[in-house]
């Protein structure tokens, strides 16, 4: 069976170290890989998406940025983090096709201080 | 483009209360939809889904049927639980999309013993 996995789970950074983000997925090939970030209490912003390996888009600009380097791993990454990227972080995967959903994983809870 | 507009919350209601959650959208084509739930502190969950028109998805004895005619996937479930409070988010998969998911604004229901 297929399972995904997130870590860490939560994360405390002062504002201008690095970040780095890690997704693994098991049990599937050429899978879609998906990040998103939900800040308190407010729903969710698709902030990158691959449909291969180093085939990264990002959906909307910002501060941080996405690799593949292998076909089942997903790592959202930063230089320097800024206050605002504060929030959950959530790891998603799905075959390609539309109608099977998605699978998440459990989240890493980053709080920048 | 496409987009899933659900009811804002909080939803607060009594144990053993009847719920809906309403959710329409607006797709080209035959979208696939989605029910996803979210306990505290945890990722997305899948609930049920609905493929096409008039199918009918469901679990945990939550229901949601795909009506094509109202471009609605509304949630249901009779008799709701303490442990039913968590955040609900409705989404869907566009035919012409690659696999990503559009997903609603959330909706958090609380439910009072």
């Amino acid at each position: 069976s297929q399972t995904i996995h997130q870590w860490p789970a939560t994360l405390v950074q002062p504002v201008g170290s690095p970040l780095s983000l890690e997704c693994t997925v098991e049990g599937t090939s050429n899978p879609n890989l998906y990040w998103y970030r939900q800040a308190a209490g407010r729903g969710l912003q698709l902030l990158f998406y691959s449909v291969g390996i180093g085939q990264i888009s990002s959906e909307v600009p910002q501060n941080l940025s996405a690799s593949r380097p292998q076909d089942r791993q997903f790592i959202l990454s930063s230089k320097k983090l800024l206050l605002s990227d504060s929030g959950f972080y959530l790891c998603a995967w799905n075959p390609d096709r539309g109608d099977y959903g998605y699978t998440f994983g459990s989240g890493t809870r980053l709080t920048v201080v | 483009g496409n987009s899933v507009t659900q009811m804002e919350g909080p939803v607060t209601l009594s144990e053993e209360a009847f719920l809906t959650i309403n959710c329409t959208y607006t797709a080209t084509g035959y979208p696939s939809l989605f029910w996803y739930v979210q306990y505290p502190g945890e990722g997305l969950q899948l609930l049920l889904k609905a493929t096409k028109a008039d199918d009918k998805g469901s679990n945990k004895g939550f229901e949601a049927t795909y009506r094509k005619e109202t471009t609605s996937f509304h949630l249901e479930k009779g008799s709701v639980q303490v442990s039913d409070s968590a955040v609900y988010f409705c989404a869907l998969h566009g035919s012409s999309n690659t696999g990503k998911l559009i997903f609603g604004q959330g909706t958090t229901l609380q439910v009072k013993p």
